[in-house]
């Protein structure tokens, strides 16, 4: 499974874009990249998932560079409603074991 | 749709005591999974299922049990609770195809075992 590095914490203002990178050295050919999110006591939600170049929804979009071996989650305009713990997750279509990791938690502040 | 539901919300064990989490999904996904998340943590994997009968490890299955009759139904049994069993358990479940899929969370069974 490859191991995911991102920043522990980052702190933002309202209507900031924000931008997670996340690092995935040994990602695999067929793992694709996911990103969460969470809310204390809620369960983790899916925000989006690519596997190269950019993928954008009504959320964030992503970049994933041509080696895959990073990518980040750019949120744009952050209300305080965004405060919460973003993960970066990369997982095998085959296993589909995903790991979690310690996450980024976000704070946005006014 | 109510996606994917666990029950208890809420639970508090003593120690030695066994109990079943129970995990329910209606949108006919075949992946489902069991998490559990220590305050501060990220998720770790306890168990995950790829269809109806067939199961598999994930990082920390000792000290749990799982089973999978039903493409619905994916219950968590603890067997002599211990205190590092205290957490927060998710289930989860997704539909592959082509794709990692994206899994859909429960809102958690918050365990004390005490």
């Amino acid at each position: 499974l490859a191991k995911t590095t991102q920043p522990i914490s980052m702190d933002s203002y309202e209507g900031q874009e924000v931008n997670i990178t996340c690092s995935h050295n040994n990602i695999a050919t067929n793992d694709y990249i996911t990103w969460y999110q969470q809310f204390p006591s809620q369960g983790p939600r899916f925000i989006i998932q690519g596997y190269k170049t950019k993928v954008t929804n009504e959320v964030a979009s992503l970049f994933i560079p041509a080696d895959r071996k990073s990518s980040t989650l750019s949120l744009p305009r952050v209300s305080l409603s965004d405060t919460a713990v973003y993960y970066c997750l990369v997982g095998d279509t085959g296993r589909r074991a995903l790991t979690f990791g310690s996450g980024t938690r976000l704070q946005v502040q006014p | 749709n109510a996606g994917v539901t666990q029950t208890p919300k809420f639970r508090i064990l003593k120690i030695g005591q066994s109990m079943t989490l129970q995990c329910t999904q209606d949108m006919n996904h075949n992946y489902m999974y069991w998490y559990r998340q220590d305050p501060g943590m990220g998720l770790k994997l306890i168990y995950y299922s790829v269809g109806a009968g067939i199961t598999d490890k994930g990082e920390v299955p000792n000290g749990y049990n799982v089973s999978r009759s039903t493409t619905e139904d994916f219950p968590l049994r603890l067997e002599l609770a211990a205190p590092s069993q205290t957490s927060v358990y998710f289930c989860a479940s997704s539909y592959s195809k082509d794709t990692a899929g994206a899994q859909h969370f429960g809102d958690g069974t918050r365990l004390s075992i005490l």
